[in-house]
């Protein structure tokens, strides 16, 4: 167990809704990386939030953006779904700016019908 | 050419025997090397990471990093049936920043 929370755990959205995906930081870590990972694949990187602020972003389109809160929990939101929005999404916790020791949690399972 | 690569798999090995899983970068400024279990239907768990040249082991985990030839690999030894996983290789630092970057994973089968 790495003290990294996420929720909802499963998810079914239909095309062109929207969705939010929650994450709770391990306790004493302060930057949040969230992540896609289809089936088969190994994880792409969305975006770290560091303190707050955007720290880094993959190759995503803005239709994917997200919070991190005062106590660094986070959120991912993404709008307007599509089928290829469907993945396993991971958050990861770390500690600093540059935290590259990334602890993940269980992930959100979404599917895009 | 990705910038992460893991040798092909399946990989499968009798247990009891060491299992060798391979993984190359090409962004030379990248500083910290990672790697993940995934076992089918969880999330990665981080097993070893290394930053220096050479080895390091933890318990039957052996990782080795070689940075002139942008490689890393992870030593598996006495493999046990549980062992069997996706294993993930991860790169951060230089271009990455604090991101890390996967391979596209190797999935391990130790049989009995």
């Amino acid at each position: 167990e790495t003290g990294v929370t996420q929720s909802p755990t499963h998810l079914i959205k239909t095309r062109g809704q929207q969705v939010t995906l929650r994450c709770s930081s391990q306790s004493g870590h302060n930057t949040v990386s969230w992540y896609q990972q289809a089936l088969g694949q190994g994880p792409q990187f969305i975006f770290q939030y560091y303190r707050e602020e955007e720290n880094g972003r993959g190759n995503f389109p803005p239709r994917f953006s997200g919070l991190q809160f005062p106590n660094y929990s986070s959120e991912l939101n993404v709008n307007a779904l599509e089928l290829d929005d469907s993945a396993l999404y991971l958050c990861a916790s770390s500690f600093g700016d540059r935290g590259q020791t990334q602890y993940f949690g269980p992930g959100t399972r979404l599917l895009v019908l | 050419q990705k910038e992460v690569e893991q040798n092909s798999g399946p990989l499968s090995v009798p247990e009891g025997a060491i299992a060798s899983l391979n993984c190359t970068y090409s962004d030379r400024g990248s500083q910290s090397f990672f790697w993940y279990r995934q076992y089918s239907g969880k999330s990665p768990e981080l097993i070893m990471f290394i930053y220096s040249n050479g080895d390091k082991e933890d318990g039957r985990f052996t990782a080795q990093l070689n940075k002139a030839s942008q490689y890393v690999s992870l030593l598996i030894r006495d493999s046990q049936p549980s062992d069997s996983a996706t294993y993930l290789c991860a790169s951060a630092g230089g271009t990455s920043y604090g991101k890390l970057t996967f391979g596209q994973g190797t999935i391990l089968t130790v049989h009995p």
